[in-house]
């Protein structure tokens, strides 16, 4: 069965750096595309970055480009999320999920990591 | 860049009454070469992941139950409850997937 397992969350000073990572299982990881979305408390949904399947191609938020960079090593079916200079606002409980080959659907998600910023 | 933007921001129904969503983008989702929207509905509840329920536009995910239903196409979108359960209260979000992903602000769904 699909499963995405994420980790890497936790208590962070403003200014310092983070990774998170989401591990695949369940399905050939190299051959989709992957998004990660945050929840900030008492938030809605924020689409945060999205790779493609080869890595070879990133889109971002705005209010994370040039600080959050994504990327992937399908070696180890793993998704990460490198966070530089985090900020209050960053504060959140990141999911991972896939897109589906041919329908784009977000279908499969993880159960979060939380970051807090303080 | 797509907003999103949802209505209500919050509904109170019934059991077994009907509820229903809204949701404008701010360009249209209608991709011309396979002339399929692409938007998608999610649930969320606290402490889970978002569950998908509906994507291009009216497609229902597999295992979702009938009594969701999405419609509309280009730049306004519904999501319909049929018969609200007790296992329906949530926050729902729409989704374009048309360019990256942009969610509504989402809509609360109670039992009144």
């Amino acid at each position: 069965q699909v499963q995405l397992v994420e980790s890497g969350g936790g208590v962070v000073q403003p200014g310092r750096s983070l990774r998170l990572s989401c591990v695949a299982s369940g399905f050939t990881f190299s051959t989709y595309a992957m998004h990660w979305v945050r929840q900030a408390p008492g938030k809605g949904l924020e689409w945060v970055a999205v790779i493609s399947y080869d890595g070879t191609n990133e889109h971002y938020v705005d209010s994370v480009k040039g600080r959050f960079t994504i990327f992937r090593d399908n070696s180890k079916n793993t998704l990460y999320l490198q966070m530089n200079s985090l900020r209050a606002e960053d504060t959140a409980v990141y999911y991972c999920t896939r897109e589906t080959i041919g329908t784009a659907k977000n279908d499969y998600w993880g159960q979060g990591t939380l970051v807090t910023v303080s | 860049d797509f907003v999103m933007t949802q209505s209500p921001d919050s509904l109170a129904v019934s059991l077994g009454e009907r509820a229903t969503i809204n949701c404008k983008s701010s360009q249209s989702v209608l991709y011309s070469s396979d002339n399929k929207n692409y938007l998608a509905w999610f649930q969320h509840k606290p402490g889970h992941p978002p569950k998908l329920l509906i994507y291009w536009a009216s497609t229902r995910e597999s295992g979702v139950p009938d009594r969701f239903s999405g419609s509309g196409s280009g730049t306004d979108f519904t999501l319909t409850i049929s018969s609200l359960q007790a296992e329906d209260v949530a926050v729902y979000y729409c989704q374009q997937y048309y360019f990256t992903r942009t969610f509504g602000q989402g809509t609360k769904v109670e039992i009144k």
